[in-house]
């Protein structure tokens, strides 16, 4: 099983819609974790950490769920800026482990 | 401005000829690391460095060879490259490797084909 697993997607949504999609993780020791946003092959940058139960960050909300090991990343109000590839890391020990991404494009 | 820089951005090479790809940081970033990303499989960590002359095996290390002389510079080196290393590559680095400290800061990639 993988470290770290998401759904690949395409979420094809339109522009105001809500979109939420999950990470799963199999490293119960895990504490914190990354949703990284990546554009067209472009370099990785940070969205969101999440140390606890959850965090919001105006129209971005990621919840852990440590019972089911898994983390949500919801979208509101979803913007065409928003179309990438949105990327769940989680740390164990000194390493990183990313999911595959979850693709989301946002139309007109 | 606070960057990862790598270099090259596009190499495309042959079998065996060995080749390295440079990375440097300018944030005095403790935490170095190098992964490749490939369709469907994400990125995978193939070595990180703790500190100036530590480093570690990721996921991914077959292949490839790494060093940590200086704080800034992590360059990753393939000594005889074979086409199931063509792959984009980054670097990236963050304050410290430590749980919680865990921003990684990517540099622009490195697109490398190995014929």
């Amino acid at each position: 099983r993988k470290e770290v697993e998401q759904d690949p997607g395409p979420f094809n949504v339109p522009e105001g819609a809500t979109v939420a999609f999950n990470c799963t993780y199999s490293n119960s020791a895990s504490q914190s974790f990354f949703w990284y946003r990546q554009d067209c092959r472009k370099e990785p940058k940070l969205l969101m950490s999440v140390y606890s139960s959850g965090n919001e960050d105006g129209r971005f909300t990621a919840q852990l769920n440590r019972a089911s090991q898994y983390i949500s990343l919801l979208i509101r109000d979803s913007k065409l800026s928003d179309s990438a590839t949105y990327l769940c890391v989680a740390p164990r020990d000194y390493k990183l482990s990313f999911g595959a991404g979850t693709t989301v494009t946002v139309r007109a | 401005e606070a960057q990862v820089t790598q270099n090259p951005r596009y190499l495309i090479t042959v079998t065996g000829k060995k080749l390295t790809v440079t990375c440097s940081q300018n944030m005095n970033h403790e935490y170095m690391s190098w992964y490749r990303q490939d369709p469907g499989l994400g990125l995978r960590q193939i070595y990180y460095s703790m500190n100036v002359e530590v480093t570690d095996k990721g996921d991914v290390p077959e292949g490839y060879k790494v060093s940590r002389k200086e704080k800034r510079n992590f360059p990753l080196i393939l000594e005889s490259p074979s086409p199931n290393q063509t792959s984009l590559y980054f670097c990236a680095s963050s304050l410290r490797g430590l749980a919680g400290e865990r921003e990684q800061f990517f540099g622009p990639g490195t697109r490398l084909t190995v014929l």
